[in-house]
């Protein structure tokens, strides 16, 4: 499984654009990028995920360049209730069961 | 419905205790997982059962068995626990497994191990 690395933790001031990046260098060709968000004592929360390019959702966007060794969560306006930990995974999605590691995660911390 | 539920919220054990949680999901999803989630870390996978077949064990200790009655619930049976298995225990569905359908969590339950 490719493994993931992420800033250990970012500050943000609401109302900003906020991105974070997620390295994967021996990302497999099968393999897609998925993001949860997960709040203090709750399960984690999808988000967005994707293969190549960019992807867009009511929440957030995703951009993969093509070698796809990196890709980067966008989120746009941050508010407060942003403030979370953010988790890029990479995983065999194709596969006869589906398998992922979560990585370390990005804490964000928004600011008012 | 788009809910994975887990009983109990919070579970106090000893270390001769038997106890059991369990998660429980109506979305009609065919694949469900066990995670552990220690404080400030990230969910570690334990258990994947696949149309109420486990598929992988993470070489997780027999202390911790799991048991897949139905489709629609998942349970995990825990015996001789130590105190370092204090943690949030996460439960998953998702479609299928395998495929790109995306995992739908619990909000866990918060086992302490005295």
């Amino acid at each position: 499984l490719a493994k993931t690395t992420q800033p250990i933790s970012m500050d943000s001031y609401e109302g900003q654009e906020v991105n974070i990046t997620c390295s994967h260098n021996n990302i497999a060709t099968n393999d897609y990028i998925t993001w949860y968000q997960q709040f203090p004592s709750q399960g984690p929360r999808f988000i967005i995920q994707g293969y190549k390019t960019k992807v867009t959702n009511e929440v957030a966007s995703l951009f993969i360049p093509a070698d796809r060794k990196s890709s980067t969560l966008s989120l746009p306006r941050v508010s407060l209730s942003d403030t979370a930990v953010y988790y890029c995974l990479v995983g065999d999605l194709s596969g006869g069961y589906q398998k992922v590691t979560f990585g370390t995660g990005t804490k964000l911390q928004v600011i008012p | 419905d788009t809910e994975v539920t887990q009983t109990p919220k919070h579970l106090v054990m000893g270390m001769t205790n038997k106890k059991s949680l369990k998660c429980e999901q109506h979305m009609g999803h065919r694949a469900m997982y066990w995670y552990k989630q220690k404080a400030k870390k990230p969910p570690e996978l334990m258990f994947v059962y696949s149309y109420e077949k486990l598929s992988i064990n993470e070489s997780v200790p027999s202390r911790f068995s799991p048991e897949c009655p139905n489709s629609s619930l998942l349970n995990l049976h825990l015996h001789a626990l130590q105190p370092e298995d204090s943690a949030l225990y996460l439960c998953a569905s998702s479609p299928l497994a395998g495929g790109t359908e995306t995992q739908y969590f619990g909000p866990g339950t918060r086992l302490l191990v005295l």
